[in-house]
């Protein structure tokens, strides 16, 4: 089946500092792909999304690139802020009904 | 922002008790998803609705879960007996349609289940 892969766990920056997560997924089906981020006492959001027609997203300076070679799907910021703080998640769509696949999160810790 | 509404944000319940809580999607979103997020952030997909009619569900939800997403009226969600287990974040969200369009999530029931 479907599956997301994030390796880090969490992510502790300083403000300003350059933001990578990984993010590697496996599908049978041309993949839509998100990145979803969740703030304490919320649920997700939408950060950026991204199909195989555009490859690239970009939202609030974070960016995503879809690379169908190495099945990757990035995020990246260049310059992080405090108010960036919370989980990170890779986010695989189902083409059929939409169903969506997550990642186990990434918690990103940015500090003044 | 989104505009899913999720009641009750807190839900205490006993062992074997019912648990019930609604969602009410985005205006003119027919696609409706139920997800169970757990204390180690691990998502698991329930079931999803276009309109009234369930697309997919999985296992669990066929045996001690039931949900519903009425004309006119709330959707909602109910575990007949809860276990232990089923303390989670459940996760309302809506779309457009099936396909690659985005979801768009509520902020959540807590339940615990003592």
């Amino acid at each position: 089946g479907d599956s997301v892969t994030q390796m880090q766990g969490q992510v502790t920056l300083s403000e300003d500092d350059f933001l990578f997560i990984n993010c590697t997924y496996s599908t049978t089906w041309y993949p839509t792909l998100f990145w979803y981020v969740q703030y304490p006492g919320e649920g997700p959001q939408l950060l950026l999304k991204v199909t195989t027609a555009n490859n690239k997203g970009i939202s609030r300076g974070f960016e995503a690139t879809y690379d169908k070679r190495t099945t990757s799907f990035h995020l990246q910021k260049a310059s992080v802020q405090e108010s960036d703080s919370a989980v990170y998640y890779c986010v695989l769509g189902d083409s059929g009904y939409n169903k969506l696949t997550f990642g186990k999160g990434t918690v990103l810790l940015v500090s003044p | 922002n989104s505009k899913v509404i999720q009641t009750p944000r807190y839900l205490v319940k006993g062992q074997g008790q019912k648990a019930k809580m609604r969602c009410i999607p985005e205006k003119g979103h027919p696609v409706v998803f139920w997800y169970q997020q757990n204390k180690n952030n691990e998502f698991k997909f329930l079931i999803n609705f276009q309109n009234q009619e369930v697309l997919q569900q999985i296992d669990m939800t066929e045996k001690r879960f039931s949900a519903e997403c009425p004309s006119n009226s709330p959707c909602s969600l109910e575990i007949q007996s809860s276990e232990a287990g089923d303390s989670a974040l459940y996760l309302c969200a809506s779309s457009l349609s099936g396909g690659s369009y985005e979801q768009y999530f509520g902020p959540g029931t807590r339940l615990t289940v003592l």
